[in-house]
């Protein structure tokens, strides 16, 4: 069975742009979470999908935003580029949506701001 | 608010030699306890979880962790170190009733001597 993928791998960007990650989740999974992880702040949670419903949100301003296919299929957009931004961001399958689930991780995306 | 902590940010340990690597979490009820692992350039991936029942649980790779209700604790152990394990270490908490949301610790990179 295929891992969980997400696409680019690697993204420069500059300030004020606005940026869309992919990530296809292990067949079958319905729930779909999306994590910053950045030197700083370490991990930090930034939403969950399941069925194409947003059930869970962290503490990051409205310029992050996501959604989610009817076939599982995540995106998540950042707006108007910052700095700050810059980080790795993991994105992890699981069957359901609950805190006793395993939770699979793709390899994430490795987004530069310049 | 549910809070978990490593204490150790760097752990230099011998090939061989016994390991174990510290976390402590905040919550007020039971929680579903994760160790996960993290190589250079690569996502996250799951080592052991504790949900509920014995309190020593194995994992992969010859990990093992105990959970400790009384310390608040869930710290990893291995007893024998190989070069392969150096990588970051974190210790993570789902939170019922939020769904697939973990928190993370900030994480303890593991070196290896030989």
């Amino acid at each position: 069975k295929a891992g969980v993928t997400q696409t680019p791998r690697y993204l420069i960007k500059t300030r004020g742009q606005q940026v869309t990650l992919s990530c296809s989740p292990i067949s079958g999974h319905r729930s779909v979470s999306w994590y910053q992880q950045t030197p700083g702040q370490g991990l930090q949670f930034l939403f969950e999908y399941f069925s194409e419903t947003q059930r869970n949100k962290g503490n990051f301003p409205g310029r992050f935003s996501g959604r989610q296919f009817s076939n599982s299929r995540s995106e998540m957009n950042v707006s108007t580029l910052e700095l700050g931004d810059s980080a790795l961001y993991l994105c992890a399958s699981s069957l359901r949506t609950s805190g006793d689930n395993e939770q699979f991780f793709g390899p994430g995306t490795r987004l530069t701001v310049l | 608010a549910q809070s978990v902590t490593q204490p150790d940010i760097h752990i230099t340990v011998s090939e061989g030699a016994s390991l174990e690597l510290r976390c402590n979490y905040s919550y007020g009820a039971t929680p579903y306890l994760f160790w996960y692992v993290q190589s250079p350039g690569q996502g996250l991936q799951l080592l052991l979880k504790y949900f509920s029942g014995d309190t020593l649980v194995q994992g992969i790779k010859g990990f093992e962790a105990e959970f400790k209700r009384s310390q608040s604790s869930f710290n990893l152990r291995k007893p024998s170190v190989h070069w392969s394990d150096a990588a970051e270490y974190f210790c993570a908490v789902g939170v019922a009733n939020q769904g697939g949301k973990l928190i993370f610790g900030q994480g303890t990179e593991l070196s290896v001597k030989p």
